[in-house]
């Protein structure tokens, strides 16, 4: 089965910065690969989605880029606020079979 | 349009004990997925329910059941707890496929097992 591996487990930025959290996937197959935001005591939420005919995407200071070779993808969050801090959670999926497989989650913390 | 919605929010229980937990989904949403949410495992997949048919299944003991209603409605139900059950339990829906469209999640559950 799918297995997608998050990186890093803890980052630590000053407001202002770059925030980049890469994945990897296991599977070829997979062809969509969503990113979730999820805040302290709060559900989790999409914040963008890619598929596999795309190779970049961006929404204002959110980009996620993909490397279907390499079979890697990454967020990159621009000009980075306090209200940013959060968990962050990829995944990945092969849409024909359906089954959203996500990473270990990335704990953002953005010092103002 | 109403979100996810999941009942109860907390729950504690006692080893041996069972539980249900409940899920409406986003109307007009006919998939509903459950995950487990824990600090060291992150959110792992427990099952999908399509149409009222199980359409996917994770890597749990058969202790995790679950069903769909025709109105998309979910339960999961766990039997025998244990304390390795301890966790957030999260539902989501999406329109299409668990892995094909947005999944919008639920507040969730938070099982305590003493």
């Amino acid at each position: 089965g799918e297995n997608v591996e998050q990186h890093p487990s803890t980052l630590s930025v000053q407001e202002g910065d770059s925030a980049v959290i890469k994945c990897t996937y296991s599977d070829s197959a997979s062809n969509y690969f969503p990113w979730y935001k999820q805040e302290l005591g709060k559900r989790p939420q999409l914040i963008i989605d890619i598929r596999s005919n795309v190779g970049e995407k961006k929404d204002q200071r959110i980009a996620v880029t993909l490397n279907k070779t390499a079979k890697h993808f990454s967020l990159h969050i621009t000009e980075t606020q306090p209200e940013d801090s959060a968990v962050y959670f990829c995944a990945a999926s092969d849409t024909s079979y359906g089954k959203l497989t996500f990473g270990q989650g990335t704990i953002l913390t953005v010092h103002p | 349009k109403a979100g996810v919605t999941q009942t109860p929010r907390y729950l504690i229980k006692t080893r041996g004990q069972q539980v249900t937990l409940s899920c409406s989904p986003i109307s007009g949403h006919r998939s509903v997925s459950w995950y487990q949410q824990t600090p060291g495992q992150g959110l792992q997949f427990l099952f999908e329910y399509f149409s009222e048919t199980q359409r996917n299944k994770g890597n749990f003991p058969g202790r995790f059941s679950g069903r769909q209603f025709s109105n998309s409605r979910s339960e999961m139900n766990v039997s025998t707890l244990e304390l390795g059950d301890s966790a957030l339990y999260l539902c989501a829906s999406s329109l299409g496929y668990s892995g094909a469209q947005p999944q919008h999640f639920g507040d969730g559950t938070r099982l305590s097992i003493l």
